[in-house]
């Protein structure tokens, strides 16, 4: 049970260039999230998904796509890498709305990209 | 939509004082509180959560207060400890429908010194 795997961990990116970050998850997650984390900016929410074939857009989605194919992967793309995107990215997953446990988010390790 | 605001941005508290960080909220519909702690290079992971039905919640030296009047709820460590040292984020969200979103606040640096 590996929990929430991101993929890569690491990224340096041209401007303009494209990139697709991989989460997967093993734990059958309803839900799964890509945040974004800057200094002094907390856990910004990019996009989410309730479930397989759905995609919503979090606070600040401008710039990224997202898909949800299967249930267990959450693809987060940049069409035109942008050095604002220069971030820490972290996906989450979580089971479901309702039960114990319900609300806890399970974070991947983090993906750092840098765009210069 | 909601804002989570988080004071204070960074905070020292010497080993074996207590440490408070507060959160405000904007959206009165919320009604789940969780606290996240990140050590440094880690992942955010649960410490501890409340729901809007209940006012104070304990697990050990940290415990969590919500005042939905002034929609605000705060984290409360007590016997801080050098492995307490991280960033904490507390976070809100509204209702169990489709709009599921935990919106975060921005974060407080804990240091303890030992």
């Amino acid at each position: 049970n590996a929990g929430v795997t991101q993929t890569p961990k690491f990224r340096v990116l041209k401007t303009g260039q494209s990139m697709t970050l991989l989460c997967a998850q093993d734990m059958n997650h309803e839900y799964m999230y890509w945040y974004r984390q800057d200094p002094g900016m907390g856990l910004r929410l990019i996009h989410y998904s309730v479930g397989e074939g759905t995609t919503a857009k979090g606070e600040v989605p401008d710039g990224y796509n997202v898909s949800r194919l299967k249930k267990q992967n959450f693809l987060l793309g940049l069409e035109s890498a942008a050095p604002s995107q220069t971030s820490v990215y972290f996906c989450a997953s979580s089971y479901s709305l309702t039960g114990s446990g319900a609300n806890v988010l399970t974070f991947g390790a983090g993906s750092r990209l840098t765009v210069l | 939509g909601e804002n989570v605001e988080q004071h204070p941005s960074t905070l020292s508290v010497q080993e074996g004082d207590s440490a408070v960080i507060k959160c405000t909220y904007s959206d009165s519909a919320s009604n789940y509180f969780p606290w996240y702690k990140q050590e440094l290079g880690k992942r955010p992971q649960l410490i501890i959560d409340i729901r809007s039905n209940v006012g104070e919640k304990k697990d050990q030296r940290i415990a969590v207060t919500l005042n939905k009047t002034a929609k605000h709820f705060s984290l409360h460590i007590t016997e801080t400890q050098p492995e307490d040292s991280a960033v904490y984020f507390c976070a809100a969200r509204k209702g169990m429908d489709s709009s599921y979103k935990l919106i975060f606040g921005s974060g407080t640096r804990l240091l303890v010194r030992p």
